[in-house]
């Protein structure tokens, strides 16, 4: 199969806290898993990406963990921001290496 | 703001009608692959257009069919409209074969009445 899997679809958190969206994959030979944030009418942006050869990337205050063992990928962000409100988006290549996105996650940060 | 450009931004059409969306890459990019994003949705793959050929489909009926021009620009066609084609549509340039990073055009929204 191709499915790419996200939870949850929806996240409030308290302004400065941390916020973690999961995603699993079906296709163990899938090697390049993005995370993209889509803010209200506009487009998807990448905002972090990691290979299958390193299991954490950090990028200031947002990261992505990989377990490819079970075929599982994490975004984290720490001390967050009003900002920080979007939809985020995860994805992974098929077996055809066409990149397939999960359903999304809303995340709401609360004042 | 990546370098990827579509157009119109928006379009209303009716059901049973043709339509054309046009996505121009980011320069130097030779792969564009064409999304389908329902309110509410993650994208929906549709098809990869590389070097001027179809290189892979997602799961759309054969009235979603596609062009790409020598200078790696893109065009998707939708024959005969229906209701649930309505949606945001968005192209996205890759820097060729063996890339995975893609760059989103601002999207086409499509509204079938």
């Amino acid at each position: 199969g191709e499915n790419v899997e996200q939870h949850p679809s929806t996240l409030s958190v308290q302004e400065g806290d941390s916020a973690v969206i999961k995603c699993t994959y079906s296709d163990s030979a899938s090697n390049y898993f993005p995370w993209y944030k889509q803010e209200l009418g506009k487009r998807p942006q990448l905002i972090i990406d990691i290979r299958s050869n390193v299991g954490e990337k950090k990028d200031q205050r947002i990261a992505v963990t990989l377990n490819k063992t079970a075929k599982h990928f994490s975004l984290h962000i720490t001390e967050t921001q009003p900002e920080d409100s979007a939809v985020y988006f995860c994805a992974a290549p098929n077996r055809d290496d066409k990149i397939i996105f999960g359903k999304g996650t809303r995340l709401h940060i609360l004042p | 703001e990546t370098g990827v450009t579509q157009s119109p931004t928006h379009l209303i059409k009716t059901r049973g009608q043709q339509v054309t969306l046009r996505c121009s890459s980011q320069s130097g990019h030779n792969t564009v692959s064409w999304y389908q994003q329902a309110l509410g949705q993650g994208p929906q793959f549709i098809f990869q257009y590389y070097r001027e050929e179809e290189n892979g489909r997602g799961n759309f009926p054969p009235r979603f069919s596609g062009l790409q021009f020598p200078n790696y620009s893109s065009e998707l066609n939708v024959n005969a409209l229906e209701l649930d084609d309505s949606a945001l549509y968005l192209c996205a340039s890759t820097l060729g074969q063996g890339a995975y990073e893609q760059y989103f055009g601002p999207g086409t929204r499509l509204t079938v009445t």
